[in-house]
């Protein structure tokens, strides 16, 4: 089973930052939280990772709670081709399985 | 796009029959996963290959079995095919002992009749 647990779906307006929650209060000290987006019909698209401390890359940031037992990614600027399903997974395997839950399915409105 | 492939595309099958799908790895990647994509679902592990051995397995039954080649690229194969097996079947590549992002292709979509 997934550790991790996400809203289902979520609505953002095009150029808004789309904020997207994810709660992982069972999370260990060795496990990382890594982010993929799956746009319909494609492979899943690793996004970011992150241990404890916030990261950021060109896609998007990662704020990771100071307990660890939550995060949220945010796209600072979706546009309609963020419209994708965000999956949230924590894992210690470097280079190993990917347990994915159900996601959020972002909607990026005009 | 990633530069991992997978072939084919779409693939129809009839149930009791046996199935192959590939996938080639993007270039330096020595480690591929295969996952299991049903309708409306995550991803499911089923299996990984590091340096063309078997390195971690999902909850699939023996039907489902995979090899990795010298190059890399990989197979899966399904035998004794059920209609549950019809989903969309996705292959990851990435280096071994690198953190996990993963690159995956594009699938192929199974269908079984």
């Amino acid at each position: 089973d997934a550790k991790t647990t996400q809203p289902p779906s979520m609505d953002c307006a095009e150029g808004r930052a789309a904020n997207l929650p994810c709660n992982h209060s069972t999370i260990s000290g060795n496990e990382y939280v890594y982010w993929y987006r799956q746009i319909h019909s494609q492979g899943p698209q690793y996004i970011i990772h992150g241990l404890k401390n916030n990261e950021t890359n060109e896609m998007a940031s990662l704020i990771i709670t100071e307990d660890r037992k939550s995060s949220t990614l945010i796209l600072p600027h979706a546009t309609l081709r963020d419209t994708a399903v965000y999956y949230c997974i924590v894992s210690h395997d470097q280079g190993g399985k990917l347990i994915f839950g159900q996601g959020t399915e972002l909607s990026v409105k005009p | 796009e990633t530069g991992v492939t997978q072939s084919p595309t779409h693939l129809i099958k009839t149930r009791g029959q046996q199935v192959t799908l590939r996938c080639s790895s993007q270039s330096g990647h020595n480690t591929v996963s295969w996952y299991q994509q049903a309708l409306g679902q995550g991803p499911q592990f089923i299996f990984q290959y590091y340096r063309e051995e078997e390195n971690g397995r999902g909850n699939f039954p023996p039907r489902f079995s995979g090899l990795q080649f010298p190059n890399y690229s990989s197979e899966l194969n399904v035998n004794a095919l059920e209609l549950d097996d019809s989903a969309l079947y996705l292959c990851a590549s990435n280096r071994g002992g690198s953190y996990n992002e993963q690159f995956f292709g594009p699938g192929t979509r199974l269908t079984v009749l």
